[in-house]
This record gives structure tokens, sequence and C-alpha cells, in this order.
């Protein structure tokens, strides 16, 4: 109940085409459900996040979409470019008190290489 | 800026050594994080602590041990490295966890390797 599964585990998308990274959670105490960005030789970075209120956020090129009741959200690249070639990571938690209810907790990746 | 240093980038030990791992965070954050990264298994959390002097334990806990004796200050200990924890490690802050902002700031990481 408290995994989040990723997929797929890599990814190569040309220049300009759209990159779609899919997780699906089981645990409906999740309530926040955040991106990161890792280059390497770097540690992960937030990208986005959504809160289960809303089925879609955009944020430039980066958007997510949440299908609560599927209990599954996606990130989409628009006009995929080189310099977005990364591991991208997705994450849910759960709950608005302390706790380990509060931790991340991470799919397993997706790299991401997008071709010239 | 959020700003959180590890002490080094690559570390190189030997098997039965005891190796720490320093995690400085510049941001007040109550929350620190210590994760492993590893090709095809993610992020999975070792240890994370609430507040000072305080430490419980993640997923993965067994030949780690953890010591916050300072706020900004998180540090992670291998009593007896092995070769199976050669990985990269990665220690991350954020606000209280109850709170809206649940964002992790990153580290580097330090990339260990155990002969």
């Amino acid at each position: 109940q408290q995994q989040v599964k990723q997929s797929p585990q890599s990814l190569i998308v040309q220049k300009g085409g759209i990159s779609i990274i899919n997780c699906a959670y089981e645990n409906t105490a999740f309530d926040y459900f955040p991106w990161y960005q890792q280059f390497p030789g770097k540690g992960p970075a937030l990208l986005i996040a959504i809160r289960p209120d809303v089925s879609e956020k955009k944020e430039g090129r980066f958007t997510i979409s949440f299908n609560k009741s599927a209990k599954q959200f996606s990130l989409h690249i628009m006009d995929s470019q080189p310099g977005d070639s990364a591991t991208y990571f997705c994450a849910a938690s759960g709950a608005e008190r302390g706790g380990s209810q509060g931790n991340l907790i991470f799919g397993k990746g997706t790299k991401l290489s997008v071709k010239p | 800026d959020v700003k959180v240093t590890q002490s080094s980038r690559y570390l190189v030990k030997r098997t039965g050594e005891k190796v720490f791992l320093e995690c400085v965070q510049d941001m007040d954050h109550e929350n620190m994080f210590w994760y492993r990264q590893d090709p095809g298994l993610g992020l999975r959390l070792i240890y994370f602590s609430y507040d000072v002097k305080m430490k419980e334990k993640g997923d993965i806990p067994e030949g780690y041990s953890v010591s916050r004796e300072k706020k900004e200050r998180f540090s992670l200990i291998l009593e007896s490295a092995s070769t199976n924890q050669t990985s990269m490690y990665l220690c991350a802050s954020s606000l209280w966890i109850a709170s809206y902002r649940r964002e992790q700031f990153f580290g580097p990481g330090t990339r260990l390797t155990v002969l």
C-alpha cells in the first residue's frame, strides 16, 4: 500500500516530441504528488507537484495529469528538448500530521533521453 | 536559496571501516533525511529525523545509524562498511512535514565505494 509504481524505466524521445511518464499508487491517504528531476551528478530537485483536488497542473512545458479514481498520475513534457534529458522520479505522501505518513514515497525513476 | 551540502562527493573505504557521511542544511529545516540511490531501485529511505536528537528508521536502516546533535547537521554512520553498501547517498531536508510545503531539498550526493 505504500508503493508508488513508475513506468517506463527508460524513455527515448525525439526533440520536439511529447514525453509521458506514468505513476500509480494504492494508498488513498496520499494527498501530495510531486515530480522530481535529477541531472547526472546532481541531487533530485522538485519539478512540479499536484494535490488531488485538481486534475491537472501545468507549469511551462511540464504538466501533471491526475486521475483520483484510477489512483494514477502522469508527467507530460511537451516539446521535449535535449536539456530535459534526466532521470524523473514521481513521489507521493499523505497526512497533514507528522510522522512517517508525511514522508515522500518515491517511484523507481525513469531515465529520459531526448535525441536531437 | 536553500542549500544542502554533503561533506564528500566521492569516498572510497575498505570493508570493515567505520564511515561518516555528513550533511548540513542552511534553511533551518526541521526535517532531514538520508537516502541511498541505486540503479533500478530509485531512492530508498534509510533514516530520517524530525528534530534535534530525534531519529526514525526508514525502509532500509540495517547496517546504518544516524546522529543529529544540531538542527542543521545530520550524520549517517556505517558502523562496519560492507561492499553491499557501495552506493550513492543523498541527504535531504524539508520544513515540518505537516506543513503544506513538503518539498525536500537534496544535496549533491556522496558516491561511496567500499572495497
